[in-house]
């Protein structure tokens, strides 16, 4: 168990939906990592916060977004969901203002249909 | 990801062997590079990481080699246990830029 917990584990949404995603850091970890892995694309880093603020950007979709709150939670939300938007979103943490050693979560798994 | 990536998809290995996992990259300009498992339905997790002005690093039963001349990486698993079984990545980052960039992966199967 890396301490990292992520909301829900599962959800079956429609195209065109929005959903939000929710992870828990580990104690302690101020850096909070958002990824996403898919059989076409594999693992791609979307975004990470530091301490409540946006710190590097992948990849990440307009029609993405994330926030990191004061109790160092992260949400990432997406919108208007589209077929390709099915995936894993792992969540991941570490201490400081980033580390190579990650802390990842369990995964939520995203099916749009 | 577009830059590091995997030489085989697969590997078995019997157990109590040695595993060698491959790993070719494409930017020179990497300033880490690091090795992550993940094993069926769970996160990744991090094994080692070496930094690109060192050509070894070892850890517990993992050894991770690093050939700058021609851009490849290894991790090596000394006695191969079935707890070893999973899909290992190879990723890169560069220096104070936690993003990481991650290859395809290749899955180790443990045989009894």
């Amino acid at each position: 168990d890396s301490g990292v917990t992520q909301t829900p584990k599962h959800l079956i949404t429609a195209t065109g939906q929005r959903v939000t995603l929710r992870c828990s850091p580990r104690s302690g970890d101020l850096s909070v990592y958002w990824y996403q892995q898919s059989l076409d694309q594999g693992l791609q880093f979307l975004i990470q916060y530091y301490n409540g603020e946006e710190r590097a950007k992948g990849n990440i979709l307009e029609r993405f977004s994330a926030q990191q709150f004061p109790d160092l939670h992260s949400e990432l939300n997406l919108s208007s969901l589209e077929l390709g938007d099915s995936a894993l979103y792992f969540c991941a943490s570490s201490p400081g203002l980033g580390g190579y050693e990650q802390y990842f979560g369990p995964g939520t798994r995203l099916t749009v249909t | 990801g577009e830059s590091v990536g995997l030489h085989l998809p697969t590997l078995s290995v019997q157990e109590g062997d040695n595993s060698i996992i491959n790993c070719a990259y494409s930017n020179s300009a990497s300033d880490y590079f690091i090795w992550y498992k993940q094993e069926s339905g769970k996160g990744p997790q991090f094994i080692i990481d070496i930094r690109s002005n060192m050509d070894k690093r070892q850890g517990q039963r993992v050894t991770v080699l690093l050939n700058k001349t021609v851009k490849h990486l290894s991790l090596q698993i000394a006695a191969t246990q079935p707890g070893d079984s999973a899909v290992y990545f190879c990723a890169e980052a560069f220096r104070f830029d936690y993003k990481l960039s991650f290859g395809a992966g290749t899955t180790v199967t443990v045989r009894a």
